[in-house]
């Protein structure tokens, strides 16, 4: 059983290209999210679908898009990549939405210069 | 404004003591949850505590929610070098599947 699988692992871009992180979930869990580490701030959530087929802003969603693919997986787009964006990101998903414990993926280290 | 205070935000400390390590706020919540994050991996649930004045206890770890569901704290007897990562608290900020977490603390125990 896998649980949460994101790629890449690592990734370095150059100011103003696009990527796509990808989030996959074996769990049939209803919900997913994005959230965002950096040193300091803790963790941040930039989207959230709480079911397939609906997507929501969470707290820092500036400059990200995501789409809910199916139930399994949800993915986070950097249309044009800005150095304050670098961090490490971690997609994650939950049973149900509220007060549901959060089963995190290990994370993608992104580096944008 | 920062919803969650945790406390210490960093802590280094020798095999075989004991911490405790804080959670507080000015709101009340419905639960709390912990989670341990060790290095290069995502946070992993250790508990979740829900009523009033409730203790948990983990092996070597107890967490306990305030009377009043403002603050919770974790205690580690004994710590042990595989205890070290960051120990995160978080609560749901509205029913809206919306978890938010504190900033963490960060703990080092030395063999």
């Amino acid at each position: 059983n896998a649980g949460v699988t994101q790629t890449p692992k690592f990734q370095v871009l150059k100011t103003g290209q696009s990527m796509t992180l990808q989030c996959a979930q074996d769990m049939n869990h209803n919900s997913m999210y994005w959230y965002r580490q950096d040193p300091g701030m803790g963790l941040r959530l930039i989207y959230y679908s709480a079911s397939e087929g609906t997507t929501d802003k969470g707290e820092v969603p500036n400059g990200y898009n995501v789409s809910r693919l199916n139930k399994r997986e949800f993915s986070l787009r950097l249309e044009s990549a800005a150095p304050s964006q670098t961090s490490v990101y971690f997609c994650a998903s939950s049973v149900r939405g509220y007060n549901s414990p959060l089963h995190f993926g290990n994370g993608t280290r992104l580096t944008v210069t | 404004t920062q919803l969650l205070e945790q406390s210490p935000q960093f802590l280094s400390i020798q095999e075989g003591e004991n911490l405790t390590v804080y959670c507080n706020s000015s709101s009340v919540f419905s639960s709390l949850q912990w989670y341990r994050q060790e290095p290069g991996e995502g946070p992993v649930l250790l508990v979740t505590v829900v009523t009033g004045g409730e203790v948990k206890k983990l092996k070597r770890l107890t967490f306990q929610f305030g009377d009043a569901r403002k603050d919770s704290s974790l205690h580690i007897t004994a710590a042990q070098p595989g205890d070290t990562g960051l120990y995160l608290c978080a609560y749901d900020r509205t029913s809206g599947s919306r978890l938010t977490f504190g900033e963490g603390t960060q703990l080092t125990v030395n063999p």
